[in-house]
């Protein structure tokens, strides 16, 4: 139980185009999702923590307008890139969170691998 | 959220105990250690979370201690897929309070 999906898995992109992508929690109803990113050799990064028919919360540093967050369903959520540039490479990853899972647990997805030519 | 202090890497021969310790000296009464994994270019795995007891599932075991300032992950018989980065991750038990991840424990097992 506990899964979460994201597509595409990695997508390679000219500068200037818009990239969707998409989290699904597969086995249960996620309440919460939130979004991360990874440069390579570091962390994982908070980028923005959404609810469930709600405007997402950004973190500080991260441009709402170029990072449009949808949580229209309970079982998916979507990150547009709009206007990618090459400094937009990097890993994304979701997880999510569902009310009737135990004790607060986030479950994560895969990731997706953006490159931004 | 507390922080957490966590050694940069460490070796295990495969089929050994790993021990991942894990400082977190200023945690609060409501806050939880959880301990994730990420193998490389994967998304994080949970593995064990707990309050103050001492945990154990299929994946490993957490042993927290009495005054809760550091916890220990213990994998019991390492093997080669283990080898990932650990993140132990201390976390209010709120429902929209996500994970903030530092820069774990680099396990590398060998054989």
């Amino acid at each position: 139980g506990a899964v979460v999906s994201q597509h595409p898995s990695w997508v390679i992109c000219k500068s200037g185009t818009s990239v969707k992508i998409e989290c699904r929690s597969l086995d249960f109803q996620a309440t919460t999702m939130f979004w991360y990113r990874q440069f390579p050799k570091q962390s994982l990064m908070l980028m923005a923590t959404s609810n469930e028919g709600s405007k997402a919360t950004y973190e500080q540093g991260v441009e709402k307008d170029k990072f449009l967050i949808n949580h229209a369903s309970l079982t998916l959520s979507t990150l547009t890139v709009t206007s990618a540039h090459p400094e937009d490479s990097s890993f994304y990853i979701c997880s999510a969170r569902g009310a009737e899972l135990s004790t607060d647990t986030q479950y994560f997805g895969p990731g997706t691998r953006l490159t931004v030519l | 959220d507390a922080k957490t202090t966590q050694p940069t890497s460490m070796d295990c021969a495969e089929g050994r105990a790993a021990n991942l310790p894990c400082n977190h000296s200023t945690i609060s009464g409501n806050e939880y250690v959880y301990w994730y994994r990420q193998i490389h270019s994967q998304g994080p795995q949970y593995i064990i979370h707990g309050l103050k007891n001492n945990e154990t599932n299929e994946m490993a075991s957490l042993i927290i201690t009495e005054d809760r300032k550091s916890s220990t992950l213990i994998l019991p018989h390492a093997t080669l897929r283990d080898t990932a980065v650990y993140y132990c991750i201390v976390k209010r038990g709120s429902g929209n309070t996500p994970l903030v991840f530092g820069k774990g424990t680099r396990l590398s097992v060998i054989a």
